[in-house]
């Protein structure tokens, strides 16, 4: 059974540009989170979707925003990029179980 | 507000003692807690959980404690393993919502052979 896929692994961008990052979560799974992952401040929970619906957000401002298909993959994008986005970005998906299965990440560069 | 809190960035133990890690929470509405192992390069990894109805869970070398009243979880490594060098992160969710899953900064634990 194939694992949650984040595309790309590594990503560099500038100030002000937008960057979509993409996750494929495991087959039959629905749930789809995202993570921010910065040195000292753990995984902070950005936002879930369940069956293309935003189910719960956290405490970031709205150039972070994403979206589910069909195929319960999922896409996050984040607008107008400030040097404070540089980090790992996490997708986890799950059966809802809130037992979550993370992909290996997309490492976000903002120069 | 961090309302999952790991105040130990990092814990250094001998192979085959013990390793404990804490973690303290403030939301009382949390209603399931999970471990996690990071290692470098790498997603977390699903390592053991517990719901609030009990007061302990093991698996094999891994057992969880939760103490309610005193919002208070520890995951205790019996022994430990040089394997077992990583990235450890407490988390904890909602009743209400199960998959808003909210993570503490992680304890960074070494193994010395």
């Amino acid at each position: 059974k194939a694992g949650v896929t984040q595309t790309p692994r590594y990503l560099i961008k500038t100030r002000g540009q937008q960057v979509t990052l993409s996750c494929s979560p495991i087959s039959g799974h629905r749930s789809v989170s995202w993570y921010q992952q910065t040195p000292g401040q753990g995984l902070q929970f950005l936002f879930e979707y369940f069956s293309e619906t935003q189910r719960n957000k956290g405490n970031f401002p709205g150039r972070f925003s994403g979206r589910q298909f069909s195929n319960s993959r999922s896409e996050m994008n984040v607008s107008t990029l400030e040097l404070g986005d540089s980090a790992l970005y996490l997708c986890a998906s799950s059966l809802g179980s809130g037992e979550a299965f993370f992909g290996q990440g997309t490492r976000l560069t903002v120069v | 507000d961090q309302q999952v809190k790991q105040n130990s960035p990092s814990l250094s133990v001998q192979e085959g003692r013990i390793s404990i890690l804490n973690c303290d929470y403030t939301n009382s509405m949390f209603d399931y807690f999970l471990w996690y192992k990071k290692y470098p390069a790498e997603g977390p990894t699903f390592l053991i959980s517990i719901s609030s109805i009990k007061d302990k869970n093991e698996d094999g070398r891994f057992t969880v404690f939760l103490n309610k009243s005193a919002k208070h979880l520890s995951l205790h490594i019996v022994p430990s393993q040089p394997g077992d060098s990583a990235v450890y992160f407490c988390a904890a969710s909602p009743k209400t919502s199960y998959d808003k899953v909210i993570f503490g900064p992680g304890t960074s634990l070494s193994v010395i052979p």
